[in-house]
């Protein structure tokens, strides 16, 4: 049972250059997000997608694109990297509800994705 | 909005012994869910325990437990009999039932042989 994959687990990009980090889920969740993790700032959100073919920005989504390929993958795109998005970014899924209580409730991560932009 | 504060930037604890490490959270929601995770040298995130704010009775899983105050909104995580392993940076979060998380700023928490 692999949970969250995200890959790669580490990258190292120039300043103006693209990469996509993708993240697969097998159990099934509706909704998917991609946070950043910054000294200081624990973690915040870029983008999420409740459900397939929805997606909407979080807390930090400039500079960042996201696709909800199918209900296992959302990739996260950066189109052209700059030094400020040097961070860990971390892929997570989780059941979603609207209202109501959750019988198993809460996030499973991704073991994340160390990026350094140069 | 919903604001989660950890307030102990880093704390060291002998091992074997007990440490406590300090949640407050800040919502006008009356149903919510409250969580620790643990995330090691290794990055990975772990669940550590969670509660639901329905639930007056504290969750505790093996060493860990929390001590919950709803009123106070304060969520703290107890940690008994620590370990060399469970060196790591503890995040604190709040879900909203619409499955929105908000995290605190981690706790670095250091065992000492």
């Amino acid at each position: 049972n692999a949970g969250v994959t995200q890959t790669p687990k580490f990258q190292v990009l120039k300043t103006g250059q693209s990469m996509t980090l993708q993240c697969a889920q097998d159990m099934n969740h509706n909704s998917m997000y991609w946070y950043r993790q910054d000294p200081g700032m624990g973690l915040r959100l870029i983008y999420y997608s409740a459900s397939e073919g929805t997606t909407d920005k979080g807390e930090v989504p400039n500079g960042y694109n996201v696709s909800r390929l199918n209900k296992r993958e959302f990739s996260l795109r950066l189109e052209s990297a700059a030094p400020s998005q040097t961070s860990v970014y971390f892929c997570a899924s989780s059941e979603a509800r609207t209202g109501g209580l959750l019988a198993n409730y809460g996030y499973t991560f991704g073991s994340g994705t160390r990026l350094t932009v140069v | 909005a919903q604001t989660v504060t950890q307030s102990q930037p880093e704390m060291s604890v002998q091992e074997a012994e007990t440490v406590t490490l300090s949640c407050t959270y800040d919502t006008s929601e009356s149903n919510y869910y409250l969580f620790w995770y643990k995330q090691p040298p290794s990055r990975q995130m772990i669940l550590v325990i969670r509660q639901e704010a329905y639930k007056q009775q504290n969750a505790t899983e093996n060493r860990f437990s929390v001590n919950f105050q709803k009123a106070a909104k304060s969520f703290s995580l107890k940690i008994s009999d620590s370990q060399l392993g469970d060196t790591a940076m503890y995040f604190c979060a709040f879900m909203k039932l619409s499955n929105q998380f908000y995290f605190g700023t981690g706790t670095s928490l250091t065992v000492i042989p």
